[in-house]
């Protein structure tokens, strides 16, 4: 069973930078990506983007692309979220999940799912 | 850009079936999923692939996908199934998200 264990929750003048972690144990055999998901309060799941850790590939959503960087270190199975230019509007939780990608080609093609969801790390921005 | 527009709130006493619906251009032919978030929790996958729930996930949760709209179906509703809940998919390499719904039992 994998898990995906978050870093703590981070409070930040605005402005600054922050670097959010997100650690897998288990089972991590299968060809995956992480994801990070953000969440202010009271509001619904936005997608921010990305990252293979086998590949290195990586794709981010337009409203953070030039603000947002995803980075991997394999060799201790973390990947990272690092976010620049920090305002109030950034004031959410973050989630890393998993996601898996299966090719149904020639039926609807891609499915994308999250499987497995970090617990999430709290970002004050003040 | 790929919207998918979810009702804010669906209301359903216990045991009754709730519905809940989750709209998008041709949604039909693309792959829908749905997640469970109860408070302060991280959202949990209960159907992938339009219909097919994950092990673990119990079989009063089902999906479908046709036209313009995936619902997803809850029979027998209880007391612990209050949560929000929000349906995905994937287009042009872009995970969409709807608005999610607030199920009240």
């Amino acid at each position: 069973q994998v898990q995906l264990v978050q870093s703590g929750a981070e409070v930040k003048k605005p402005g600054a930078s922050v670097k959010v972690s997100c650690t897998a144990s288990g089972d991590t055999s299968t060809n995956y990506d992480i994801n990070w998901v953000r969440q202010a309060t009271g509001q619904g799941l936005e997608w921010m983007g990305y990252i293979n850790p086998n590949s290195g590939n990586r794709g981010y959503a337009q409203t953070y692309q030039g603000r947002v960087r995803m980075t991997t270190k394999t060799s201790i199975g973390t990947a990272y979220m690092e976010m620049s230019d920090l305002t109030a509007d950034d004031t959410a939780v973050y989630y890393c999940a998993r996601g898996i990608s299966v090719d149904k080609s020639p039926g609807k093609g891609w499915l994308y799912y999250f499987d497995v969801w970090g617990q999430g790390t709290t970002l004050i921005v003040s | 850009s790929y919207k998918l527009t979810q009702p804010p709130s669906v209301s359903v006493s216990p045991g009754q079936t709730a519905s809940i619906p989750c709209s998008g251009d041709s949604l039909e032919n693309k792959y829908t999923l749905w997640y469970q978030q109860k408070p302060g929790q991280s959202p949990v996958l209960v159907i992938y692939e339009d219909d097919k729930r994950p092990s673990g996930i119990p079989e009063r949760f089902s999906g479908s996908n046709s036209g313009n709209t995936a619902t997803l179906t809850i029979s027998g509703t209880q007391a612990v199934d209050e949560a929000d809940y929000y349906c995905q998919a994937w287009d042009s390499r872009t995970v969409i998200f709807g608005g999610g719904t607030k199920l009240t039992v």
